[in-house]
């Protein structure tokens, strides 16, 4: 099956400042690469998402770059903001239909 | 739009009993839902498959005995926790894709499950 591998596992960075979290996977049928935050005692929320037709797609402060030929996407946070801090997970749909596979997830710090 | 719901949020009970929790796609109808489990501090583990009229798809090491999926309508799927032990308390997500747009998931709040 496929296997998706995150880092860091823990991010912390100053408010205003850029942060930036890597997946990698392995199944190269993968074609659907979303990405999810959660907050304590919540469900992940669907951030941003990306297909495997498109390298790079931007909503406001976050953006999500995706390179199929080396198998990895990360995503940006720029002028990050306290309400931030959360932990993100992201997640690849493979050639099981619907099944997403997930990182261990990021737990992100912005300090004031 | 694309809003889940999950009923409880959260829920105790004794060792031994069952525990019934609720999904429900509010604004979409969704084919497929899929319910997850959570331990602290850790990723979605998938628990379960389940489409609309037809019974669910189990990940390996899940018992389905012990937890019952039932989804009756396009909006609803149920999780059904039975003969509950303190080591099924975690925190139970469920999520769903809209009809026609498969790739999408949505999640839910979550339930927090206590077995004492």
């Amino acid at each position: 099956g496929e296997n998706v591998e995150q880092h860091p596992s823990t991010l912390s960075v100053q408010e205003g400042d850029s942060a930036v979290i890597k997946c990698t996977y392995s199944d190269s049928a993968s074609n659907y690469f979303p990405w999810y935050k959660q907050e304590l005692g919540k469900g992940p929320q669907l951030i941003i998402d990306i297909r495997s037709n498109v390298g790079e797609k931007k909503d406001q402060r976050i953006a999500v770059t995706l390179n199929k030929t080396a198998k990895h996407f990360s995503l940006h946070i720029t002028e990050t903001q306290p309400e931030d801090s959360a932990v993100y997970f992201c997640a690849t749909r493979g050639s099981t239909l619907g099944r997403l596979y997930f990182g261990r997830g990021t737990q992100l710090t912005v300090w004031p | 739009g694309a809003v889940v719901s999950q009923h409880p949020s959260r829920v105790i009970c004794k060792s031994g009993t069952s525990v019934k929790i609720e999904c429900r796609s509010l604004d979409f109808q969704a084919t497929t839902m899929f319910w997850y489990r959570q331990f602290p501090k850790q990723s979605l583990m998938l628990m379960a498959t389940s489409n609309e009229g037809s019974k669910a798809t189990y990940e390996q090491g899940v018992e389905k005995d012990k937890f019952l999926i039932n989804h009756a309508s396009l909006t609803l799927s149920t999780l059904t926790v039975t003969s509950a032990h303190p080591e099924d308390s975690s925190f139970y997500i469920c999520s769903a894709s809209p009809s026609g747009r498969a790739n999408e998931q949505f999640f839910g709040p979550g339930t927090r499950l206590t077995v004492l």
